[in-house]
Order: structure tokens, then sequence, then C-alpha cells
């Protein structure tokens, strides 16, 4: 299996336009998380999905951020508008089963939003 | 509150020497632990887990940890550290009850040659 697969691996965009970083879990795999990292706020998970639905989103930081699951080898988080301190990178990780089941982390997107 | 410290934000060792990351956690019920690793520019690759059992697990790239529950600690360790292990390390922990990951600020390791 070629692993967690992100895109873009880097992106770079002007404040205001809307961002869109994409995710292909590992076959199989049921959940899907997404988490930021920063410098400042280190490793922060902004939504988990089990089964294609949204079960925790309290991480999110604001309705600008949203993230979608339509079927279960792929899943998408949109910046709109995006802002310079949305610039981080972002990781998605699937697992089989619940979340204390071992996440397998794709290369991230690293975001710079000018 | 629920949380993890890593104390260490950065460790500076040489090559050969052993090394020992610090983790601990709050919170009175046993969690499930993690050690991840982040090599620079990279994602983070588990290391090592405790479920349950013997509290002394046995990862990856030879590193080992120790939960004691006394302490409410999963340290990190490896008795000879190569330079390739200069990354990132990250605690996390999982309670049922809480039904979420807590990851570490991370402790980033410097290998000396």
């Amino acid at each position: 299996d070629a692993g967690v697969i992100q895109s873009p691996r880097h992106e770079v965009t002007e404040m205001g336009q809307e961002v869109t970083l994409r995710c292909k879990p590992i076959s199989g795999h049921n959940s899907l998380f997404w988490y930021r990292q920063t410098m400042m706020r280190g490793l922060e998970l902004l939504i988990y999905f089990n089964n294609n639905v949204p079960i925790d989103d309290s991480g999110m930081p604001e309705d600008r951020f949203s993230a979608k699951m339509p079927n279960a080898s792929f899943s998408t988080l949109k910046i709109q508008p995006s802002e310079p301190r949305d610039s981080a990178v972002y990781f998605c990780a699937s697992s089989l089963g619940g979340r204390n089941n071992e996440q397998f982390f794709g290369p991230g997107t690293r975001l710079t939003v000018l | 509150a629920q949380s993890v410290t890593q104390p260490d934000i950065h460790i500076t060792v040489s090559e050969g020497a052993s090394l020992e990351l610090r983790c601990n956690y709050s919170y009175g019920a046993t969690p499930y632990l993690f050690w991840y690793v982040q090599s620079p520019g990279q994602g983070l690759q588990l290391l090592l887990k405790y479920f349950s059992g013997d509290t002394l697990v046995q990862g990856i790239k030879g590193f080992e940890a120790e939960f004691k529950r006394s302490q409410s600690s999963f340290n990190l360790r490896k008795p000879s550290v190569h330079w390739s292990d200069a990354a990132e390390y990250f605690c996390a922990v999982y309670w049922d009850n809480f039904n979420k990951f807590y990851f570490g600020s991370g402790t980033k390791l410097n290998v000396k040659p």
C-alpha cells in the first residue's frame, strides 16, 4: 500500500483565496483524521471521521474551515477564505478501527498564506 | 484536566550515547500510550504503543518505552543513539472515556557526531 496520500505537498496562496487540501487514506481504514501543526500550537486535531461520518469537529478553528469525506477513499479540508494565520502544515492520518488504534500519517501539506 | 507533557523541548546527545525522552500524562485512568517520530519534512511514524500487559514495550528502530503507572509516565529510551535518530518525538495518549487523542508538544532530538 502506498500509505496515506496527501496533495498538494506545498501550497502558496494569497489571503482571501480558497484552499482545498486532499487526502486519500489507506485502503480499508475506516477512520480519518485531519491535524494542523504549527510552531506555536504544536499538533492539533481538527476533525475526525469514522466510516465517512464526521464524529468530532470540535478542533475546527472557525467556520472558514470545512471538511468532507464523500467516500471511504477521499477526504478534503477546505479553507475559505484563507488568512495568513492559517499557514501551517496540515496532516491527514487514517486508522483501522477507533481512535485508540495506531494512526498512519500522510506526509503533510505545507500551506503558506501570504 | 487531561493533558500530556513532554518537559524537554530540545535534547542533544552524542552519537552512541543513551537516550531517554520523558512523557507524563495527567488524569487517573490508564490510557493507551504511543510514541511517534517525525523526521524533517515528513509525517509522523509510530515507534511503539502500550495498551496493556507488559509495561516495557519494544518498538522499531531499537526504541523501547516503559509505562510506570505510579508516575503517570511513559518514557522513551534507546541504549545507543544513531545520527539518523535526529528528529522530533511525540508522545500521544488516548483515553476511552474522552474518546480523543492528546499529543504532547514534542521533543526535538539533536545528535552530535
